[in-house]
């Protein structure tokens, strides 16, 4: 059974630096193929994919947003952390975490499968 | 980037109707295409894969097809749990690009 759960603070300050971790089980982040994906919605609009960290350490993101997000895996603890600086208000939004299910070679194309609930994170002084 | 875009935007429908969504790639994306439903409150779930192999646990009421830049979601026989937002995705590269959405309303 695979389980996604993301945690971190629901309100930040303009400028501030989010910081997001998400807690995951029934999967193994060294398995070929495999990543976890972070995904942002801002209220009302559509899924905006921010970056994936695959099982050999490999992060990618967006281009719109790479000044701003470093995303970085623990294995050890099953963990992945998002963090994106200078928060704005337009980055009010949900993020979730998400399972990147790939096969080896071709990592992460088999879609996302898995889902964190989801966390509303506010941007406001 | 890989741009996606879905049509129609909104579609209204009745139970038991059949529903076709499109989306298009703005470029080859081979079969690396995804199609997602999402219900307001909650995470995306996974309906397509790989244009149009069907995820565990999904009815079979809904099909996908396509390859290279234009695919399809159909919805067999609309059910009253359909009613949701539907997002295409790609996974052919990064970054990872999804669809604008199609909401799927009640007539």
């Amino acid at each position: 059974q695979i389980t996604l759960k993301e945690s971190g603070p629901t309100l930040v300050k303009p400028a501030q630096t989010l910081t997001l971790t998400c807690s995951f089980s029934g999967f193994s982040l060294t398995s070929m193929g495999v990543g976890v994906a972070w995904v942002r919605q801002p209220p009302g609009k559509a899924l905006e994919w921010l970056g994936v960290v695959y099982w050999d350490g490999d992060p990618r993101y967006s281009p719109s947003l790479r000044s701003r997000l470093t995303i970085t895996s623990d294995t050890s603890k099953n963990q992945v952390v998002l963090t994106v600086t200078d928060m704005a208000p337009e980055d009010t939004a949900t993020y979730f975490c998400a399972h990147n299910r790939g096969i080896p070679m071709l990592r992460g194309i088999l879609g996302f499968d898995y889902w964190g609930q989801g966390m509303l994170v506010t941007v406001s002084s | 980037d890989i741009q996606m875009t879905q049509s129609p935007s909104s579609l209204s429908a009745s139970v038991g109707d059949r529903v076709t969504i499109t989306c298009r790639a703005s470029e080859t994306i081979t079969t690396y295409l995804n199609w997602y439903q999402q219900k307001p409150g909650k995470a995306p779930d996974l309906l397509i894969y790989a244009a149009s192999s069907l995820q565990s646990g999904v009815s079979s009421r809904f099909s996908g097809s396509g390859s290279g830049t234009d695919f399809t979601l159909t919805i067999s026989s609309l059910q009253p749990e359909d009613f949701a937002t539907y997002y295409c995705q790609q996974t052919y590269t990064t970054p990872i690009t999804f669809g604008q959405g199609t909401r799927l309303d009640i007539k």
